[in-house]
């Protein structure tokens, strides 16, 4: 069973507009959660994460929002530039329960910034 | 800064054919792990290392074997390459520190392209 669901294998949008990328997960033991970006023939690499204690995190052009009784997050990208397109991981991890910072990650978004 | 350093970047075996993917970090990491990637399928845990001397099963780990090496290396073998073992196979390595809420991240290799025919 998926416990960490990106349901939109896609989105375009065009530069300068909001990228809104959606995830949510089933286990409710998940107590940090990270988004990672992937470039064709590259390494994903790690992008702004959250912890379940608070509800939004901000790091330049990129928020994450954290819904815990919806079991949701979304990484909010504004402005979009075209260097932005790639796919898109979320990932989350059971950190109190020393799960040794096991990442269970989504399928990805492919995010196409259009210029 | 080399990171993670994975190779080989390309593999073609046949069936039954047996490789090992090697895997070095360089950032003083207890934790690594081997992922795999699939079309559609997202990135999934083969096998991690919480520490020198111990590994684990993840999420997909049949039809391998690894080895931590030491501190700085840990492989994957493939015993009997199998057609379903063709993917993307990515190494990561973590820092952990229970009180660092930035630790955790993994740090990716670029990936070993292996196709089994």
């Amino acid at each position: 069973d998926q416990q960490v669901k990106q349901n939109s294998p896609s989105l375009s949008v065009q530069e300068g507009r909001i990228s809104i990328l959606n995830c949510d997960y089933t286990n409710s033991m998940f107590d940090y959660f990270l988004w990672y970006k992937k470039y064709p023939a590259e390494g994903p690499t790690f992008l702004i994460s959250i912890s379940s204690i608070k509800d939004k995190n901000e790091d330049g052009r990129f928020t994450v929002f954290l819904n815990k009784s919806a079991k949701h997050l979304s990484l909010h990208i504004v402005p979009s530039q075209p260097g932005d397109s790639a796919v898109y991981f979320c990932a989350a991890s059971w950190r109190r329960g020393g799960s040794n910072y096991k990442l269970t990650f989504g399928k990805g978004t492919l995010l196409t910034v259009n210029p | 800064n080399a990171g993670v350093t994975q190779t080989p970047k390309f593999q073609v075996l046949k069936t039954g054919q047996s490789m090992t993917l090697q895997c070095a970090q360089d950032m003083n990491h207890n934790s690594m792990y081997w992922y795999r990637q699939d079309p559609g399928m997202g990135l999934r845990l083969i096998y991690y290392s919480a520490s020198e001397g111990t590994t684990d099963k993840g999420e997909v780990p049949n039809g391998y074997n690894v080895s931590r090496l030491n501190k700085r290396e840990f492989s994957l073998r493939l015993e009997s390459a199998a057609p379903s073992q063709t993917s993307v196979y990515f190494c990561a390595s973590s820092g952990d520190s229970p009180n660092n809420p930035n630790t955790g991240e993994l740090f990716f290799g670029e990936g070993s392209r292996l196709t089994v025919l």
